[in-house]
């Protein structure tokens, strides 16, 4: 079975350009989360989506915004990208939300310049 | 707020040496707690979990046991391979939260 599946794999942008990042969780998986990985940290929480909905969101602005598609599948959008935002984005997939282990996907390499 | 903390890196070890990477958390309630490995240019894989109190989790010959009095989840071996180095991650999911919360990784580099 495929697992998580990440799109691109890579990405440079500009300041205060706007990206959008995309997920295809494991076949059968509702639960899609999003987390930024600054290099030396652990994954920070952005945002999990459950059948479609909201279920939680971290300490991220609102330029960053997620939806999650009747096939599951999710996106991630950054408006007005800073500097700071340069990061691994990595999205993970679950059988169900709450607690459940995450399967994560390799990420995408963002860089802001 | 959840927290996590793990004992600061890098650990580097020669092959068959005894491994521990401590891990400590702080929660409300009663969190399920889990352990992730990140081998360079990968995703994170989950590595072992357990879910309640005295709980051992196990898996490829790593453990770790949910200590509630202490509020830790440390990671042990017993004999370790080159082919375990990688950045490991402590972590912790709460129900209410719906989230992840992770620490900020160990790198483990075991040489021959």
């Amino acid at each position: 079975d495929a697992g998580v599946t990440q799109s691109p794999t890579h990405l440079i942008k500009t300041r205060g350009q706007h990206v959008t990042l995309r997920c295809s969780p494991i076949s059968g998986h509702k639960s899609v989360s999003w987390y930024q990985q600054v290099l030396g940290q652990g994954p920070q929480f952005i945002f999990q989506y459950y059948e479609k909905e909201e279920r939680g969101r971290g300490n991220f602005p609102d330029r960053f915004s997620a939806r999650q598609f009747p096939n599951y599948s999710s996106e991630l959008n950054v408006n007005a990208l800073l500097l700071g935002d340069s990061a691994l984005y990595l999205c993970a997939s679950g059988v169900r939300e709450g607690i459940s282990p995450l399967h994560f996907g390799n990420g995408t390499r963002l860089t802001v310049t | 707020g959840n927290s996590v903390t793990q004992m600061e890196g890098p650990v580097t070890l020669s092959e068959e040496a005894f491994l521990t990477i401590n891990c400590t958390y702080t929660a409300t309630g009663y969190p399920s707690l889990f352990w992730y490995v990140q081998y360079p240019g990968e995703g994170l894989q989950l590595l072992l979990k357990a879910t309640k109190a005295d709980d051992k989790g196990s898996n490829k010959g790593f453990e770790a046991t949910y200590r509630k009095e202490t509020t830790s989840f440390h990671l042990e071996k017993g004999s370790v391979q080159v082919s375990d180095s990688a950045v490991y991650f402590c972590a912790l999911s709460d129900l209410f939260a719906g989230k992840s919360t992770f620490g900020d990784g160990t790198t483990l580099t075991v040489k021959p």
